[in-house]
């Protein structure tokens, strides 16, 4: 099976401090995304990766960057925080090579808690 | 632009009941993929199903069914006989093709199911 391990299941963070979500995942897939979940606004993506040292916005890339380094790892990083940034934030990968056949599905991490005081 | 409506915000039904979850997309392509997952307490998305826009076969996974009409442009989800462990976090998600694995979701039903 695949696992996309998120390392931190919550964090408290004060306001103005830089943060860093990791994320690794351990089926060599291409394709990486970070999401952030809000209560009624259901998963928005923030970034995703297709590769090694690729990175696009997605829909609310805004007080946020990424880091694709390794293949495995995907990072985010809230360069400031802000109190509005406290949130749900789920990072999920896929096989960059398979579309959306057969057994190719989007996997998801556990999700990282962030509370920004 | 695509978008996924979940108008449900929270079910509570009692234990067996049956119970369905409503899923309206709105999308200008013709291929395109639907999903749902299932999001428990502890946090992690489950993948419950992926349809794509040629498939409007309704399928049937045990006491999970799933209802695709194009033409209302809607993807509805039914548990039959609903049991405690079905409490969680409902999602629909619409990819369009050529949008590179990306999925934008609804807002997501809680349902929770009362013993």
């Amino acid at each position: 099976d695949v696992k996309v391990t998120q390392s931190s299941r919550y964090l408290v963070k004060r306001t103005g401090e830089k943060v860093f979500l990791e994320c690794v995942q351990d089926m060599d897939h291409e394709n990486m995304f970070w999401y952030r979940q809000d209560p009624g606004l259901g998963l928005r993506l923030i970034y995703f990766s297709y590769d090694v040292k690729m990175k696009e916005k997605g829909d609310i890339p805004e007080g946020y960057s990424v880091s694709r380094e390794k293949k495995e790892r995907f990072s985010l990083i809230l360069e400031s925080a802000s109190t509005n940034q406290t949130s749900m934030y789920l990072c999920a990968s896929i096989s960059g090579t398979g579309g959306w056949s057969g057994a190719n599905v989007l996997t998801f991490g556990a999700g990282s808690r962030l509370t920004v005081l | 632009a695509q978008k996924v409506t979940q108008a449900q915000t929270e079910i509570s039904v009692v234990e067996k009941e049956d119970v369905t979850l409503d899923c309206v997309y709105e999308t200008r392509d013709t291929t395109y993929y639907l999903f749902w997952y299932k999001q428990p307490p502890s946090g992690e998305l489950v993948f419950l199903i992926r349809r794509n826009s040629f498939d409007e076969q309704n399928e049937i996974s045990g006491r999970y069914s799933w209802n695709f009409q194009k033409s209302t442009s809607s993807f509805n989800f039914t548990i039959t006989a609903s049991q405690v462990v079905d409490s969680a976090v409902y999602f629909c998600a619409l990819s369009e093709n050529n949008a590179g694995n990306m999925l934008t979701f609804g807002g997501g039903t809680r349902l929770m199911v009362k013993p």
